[in-house]
């Protein structure tokens, strides 16, 4: 089965606490993306990477942080830097080729972030 | 700063109607559309992507698509109950690079009344 997995689904985290959320694709997609989804908003792009070891802050970066060691990974950690965690956090990938179609974006299930 | 509008809901119609979803972008430079399908405490799922200016139509869903005035929509025909859901709008520049990344709308909750 292609897709994308997220982990935990849902994760609940005391004030002051580092976690770090899982998302892992097998459909060889070069591109990997992270947004935060808050209640009655759109999705905002807090990073993403194009390829293995390199990766761009996307608008809300701070606090924050991820790696990309592995096509098939990009973990993200949420620092206790982040102010107001609590939100829906979405894995996407894309093949990113160039070619039409190519930046088509699919997503993971999502792990929704609660902070104590 | 790139803008993804759309209408303000909720949108509701009765069951075998049109349902008409907009969008509006500001960056006249947008070269791909996307529509996105979101159930409620659920994740996005793609339906339609868009890339030149006319109708792109896939089962009962039409995308339209005008760059000159900067639009955007989604009709969904026959709708159904399993049509509600909240509908995403999202614009990307070009197919690759930096500018392959999404800027995405609010969202518009479709409710479809049986």
């Amino acid at each position: 089965d292609g897709g994308i997995t997220q982990s935990p689904k849902y994760l609940f985290r005391k004030e002051g606490q580092n976690v770090t959320l899982s998302c892992e694709q097998n459909l060889n997609h070069d591109a990997m993306y992270w947004y935060r989804q808050d209640p009655g908003q759109g999705l905002r792009l807090i990073y993403y990477s194009q390829i293995v070891n390199d990766f761009q802050k996307g608008d809300i970066a701070e606090g924050y942080s991820v790696s990309r060691e592995k096509k098939e990974s990009f973990p993200l950690t949420v620092t206790s830097a982040q102010k107001n965690p609590t939100a829906f956090y979405l894995c996407a990938s894309s093949i990113d080729s160039g070619l039409a179609g190519s930046n088509e974006q699919f997503f993971g299930p999502g792990t929704r972030l609660t902070v104590l | 700063q790139k803008e993804v509008e759309q209408n303000s809901g909720p949108l509701s119609v009765p069951e075998g109607a049109i349902a008409s979803l907009n969008c509006t972008y500001s960056d006249r430079g947008s070269q791909s559309f996307f529509w996105y399908r979101q159930y409620s405490g659920k994740s996005p799922e793609l339906i339609m992507s868009i890339y030149s200016n006319g109708d792109k139509e896939d089962g009962r869903f039409t995308a339209q698509l005008n760059k000159a005035s900067q639009y955007v929509s989604l009709l969904i025909r026959d709708s159904q109950p399993s049509d509600s859901a909240t509908y995403l709008c999202a614009v990307s520049g070009l197919n690759t690079g930096a500018n392959s990344k999404l800027t995405f709308g609010k969202g518009i909750t479709l409710s479809v009344r049986p």
